[in-house]
């Protein structure tokens, strides 16, 4: 059974860095068949879709253009986990954002399991 | 406004059938992307309901179906029950927006 625990402050500063953390435990952030996704929902854009890393012998990121010059998604193989920043944050970017796995099966790619969710306000 | 496109709201008494519908464009469920479905309970992540267009997960009974057709897709829901009151939205990937996008969700509403 996988489990995505999310970790991170639920408020920023505007202009500042958002950052979260992702730890899994029943799967390695390492996997070649899943890849590890942010997404995130509000009311005004509902659920969005922000990135994701793999390892394929390497590992690569695919970002959204809509943040795809502010967003990084870095895994960190020691500690099994994997980490969302997002810079220069505007009242916009106010979300719960979820960290989710993706994964490959049968030329099918989907995202099976969630983290719990972290509500962010991006307010001084 | 969410690339795929439902219903903000369905609702049925229970037993009945009742659809939700997902459509697309070429760049998405038109281009034979796969259509995935979502619940979503208030205050919890969406979980995985169908996969691969008609998919279902271990757990999901078999009152859940889906398909796919063209630019669009649609989930049904058969013999409807209270505890499936929540939100449903579709996923697919856009080769236009080289992104994986969602449905703006649609509240079901068990009369």
């Amino acid at each position: 059974q996988v489990q995505l625990e999310q970790s991170g402050p639920g408020l920023v500063k505007p202009s500042q860095t958002l950052s979260l953390t992702c730890a899994i435990s029943g799967d390695r952030v390492s996997s070649n068949s899943a890849a590890w996704n942010w997404i995130r929902q509000s009311p005004s854009r509902g659920l969005e879709w922000l990135g994701r890393a793999e390892y394929r012998s390497k590992w690569s990121n695919d970002y959204a253009l809509s943040v795809k010059s502010r967003i990084t998604i870095n895994p960190d193989t020691s500690r099994n986990q994997f980490s969302l920043q997002l810079k220069s944050v505007t009242p916009e970017d106010t979300a719960v954002y979820y960290c989710a796995r993706g994964l490959y099966i049968n030329s099918y790619y989907y995202f099976d399991y969630w983290g719990q969710g972290t509500p962010v306000t991006v307010s001084s | 406004q969410s690339v795929l496109t439902q219903p903000p709201s369905v609702s049925g008494a229970p037993g009945q059938r009742v659809t939700i519908s997902c459509t697309g464009s070429s760049s998405n469920i038109g281009a034979r992307f796969d259509v995935h479905w979502y619940r979503q309970l208030p205050g919890t992540a969406p979980k995985l309901l169908i996969y691969g267009n008609n998919n279902r997960p271990s757990g999901v009974p078999d009152r859940f179906s889906a398909s796919k057709s063209g630019t669009s897709a649609s989930l049904a829901i058969t013999g409807l029950q209270a505890e499936d009151e929540a939100d449903y939205y579709c996923q697919s990937y856009d080769s236009s927006l080289t992104a994986w996008v969602f449905g703006g969700g649609t509240e079901l509403t068990v009369l």
